[in-house]
């Protein structure tokens, strides 16, 4: 069974003090990692799509990075505007129209001006 | 704009009721996936649909049903049967893959479903 942990649970910054995510992962064979981004009250906005260890993916203060065992995302000088619930996603290699994600119960960051 | 639409936004339900949860996309995706989200947990697959007239169970399939007559539309009804309904609902869709890449999926807004 796929597992996807998420830490921390929740995460208080001071506006530009720069932290990371972490999610870890059990998969059989991973055929994606997916970070998604949550403010309250609407749907997850996708950010980022990783798919092998090494890879990297940049958006603005966001930084994604992948390992064979879990991501982190990195949030460099961050803004009040980035405080949201960041939830990673995984998706593993099964039969070939099997594209199920797994979520992770997400992370909430909150940033103070 | 494309995009996917759930509606309402906030329903209730009372006792013994089924109610509908409307979900519609204009993004031309095979796919799509009904996810229940509830407060420190993550988003649970409840059914999903990779072309029309199919669909599978999820992970938390009882108590619920769907129907895919038409590509761009996926209702969820939540039957009596489901004991506790009181949560978030997230609509989802999805090409498979381009070029053997995989796709993310895209969210709807939600509908928030509570007991009366």
């Amino acid at each position: 069974e796929d597992q996807v942990t998420q830490s921390p649970e929740a995460l208080r910054l001071q506006e530009g003090e720069s932290s990371s995510l972490n999610c870890s992962y059990t998969v059989s064979g991973l055929r994606g990692l997916f970070w998604y981004r949550q403010d309250p009250g609407k749907g997850p906005e996708f950010l980022f799509t990783l798919y092998s260890a090494g890879e990297e993916k940049e958006k603005e203060r966001l930084k994604a990075t992948l390992t064979k065992k879990e991501s982190f995302l990195h949030i460099t000088a961050p803004k009040p505007e980035d405080s949201a619930t960041y939830l990673c996603a995984v998706q593993a290699k099964r039969a070939s129209n099997d594209y199920k994600l797994s979520f992770g119960a997400g992370t909430t960051v909150t940033v103070r001006a | 704009d494309g995009g996917i639409t759930q509606s309402p936004k906030y329903l209730f339900r009372k006792e013994g009721q089924n109610v509908t949860l409307s979900c519609e996309q204009n993004l031309n995706h095979d796919a799509m996936y009904w996810y229940r989200q509830d407060p420190g947990q993550g988003l649970r697959l409840i059914y999903y649909s990779q072309i029309v007239n199919d669909f599978q169970k999820g992970d938390i399939a009882e108590g619920y049903s769907v129907s895919r007559e038409k590509k761009e539309s996926f209702p969820l009804t939540v039957t009596s049967a489901q004991k506790n309904p009181t949560a978030f609902y997230l609509c989802a869709s999805s090409i498979f893959v381009i070029r053997g890449v995989s796709q993310p999926q895209h969210f709807g807004d939600g509908t928030r479903l509570s007991i009366l």
